[in-house]
């Protein structure tokens, strides 16, 4: 199957701090990726579409000028939490999709904003 | 809105032990139904998939059939393994291609030798 790498996998940082996430597809060229955000217990929910080239298409209640996102090239999505706070925590994972049939998911990123 | 609702864990089991986890899905069209399996420290697999109604997904023992008239696509295994302890989703997606997928909550399972 394809391969989605994500860096870091694990970052702490201050409050007011902002974090850059790295979402690569290692084996194929993705045109759109998603990212989602997993609270303890609780579902996987998505937060945005990132497009190549274009602008992210965020989900309804998904701040697009804390999290923003850059699809700069057909292998690489970044997220970047601006000015984190500690209700950000959370693990954030990405996906994207070779071939039209099956999502393939990054190992995620855990952030804790202390 | 779409949704999917998957029994509470944590579930935790013998080995060779008969494993149901169920799941039931909202939808306002014809989606698609997957499982997906995230074992410890790593991402979300996907472990097996049903497109239409009365399609069966099955993938290392595990068997799930969706079933329209009750909106539901438990997840079964006849003899769980040790290894097979993880966490599992179901989830949703309402269109072929390049969707994104809607998440059920997740439910643990534990074997125990």
């Amino acid at each position: 199957g394809a391969v989605v790498s994500q860096h870091p996998s694990r970052v702490i940082c201050k409050s007011g701090t902002s974090v850059k996430i790295e979402c690569r597809s290692l084996d194929f060229q993705a045109t759109t990726m998603f990212w989602y955000r997993q609270f303890p217990k609780k579902s996987l929910m998505l937060m945005a579409t990132s497009n190549e080239g274009s602008k992210a298409t965020y989900e309804q209640g998904v701040e697009k000028d804390k999290f923003l996102i850059n699809h700069a090239s057909l292998t690489l999505s970044t997220l970047t939490v601006t000015s984190a706070h500690p209700e950000d925590s959370s693990f954030y994972i990405c996906s994207g999709d070779p071939s039209g049939y099956e999502q393939f998911f990054g190992p995620g990123t855990r952030l804790t904003v202390l | 809105g779409d949704s999917v609702t998957q029994m509470e864990g944590p579930v935790t089991l013998s080995e060779e032990a008969f494993l149901t986890i169920n799941c039931t899905y909202t939808a306002t069209g014809y989606p698609s139904l997957f499982w997906y399996v995230q074992y410890p420290g790593e991402g979300l697999q996907l472990l097996l998939k049903a497109t239409k109604a009365d399609d069966k997904g099955s993938n290392k023992g595990f068997e799930a059939t969706y079933r329209k008239e009750t909106t539901s696509f438990h997840l079964e295994k006849g003899s769980v393994q040790v290894s097979d302890s993880a966490v599992y989703f179901c989830a949703l997606s309402l269109n072929s291609g390049n969707t994104p997928l809607v998440f059920g909550k997740g439910t643990r399972l534990s074997v125990i030798a």
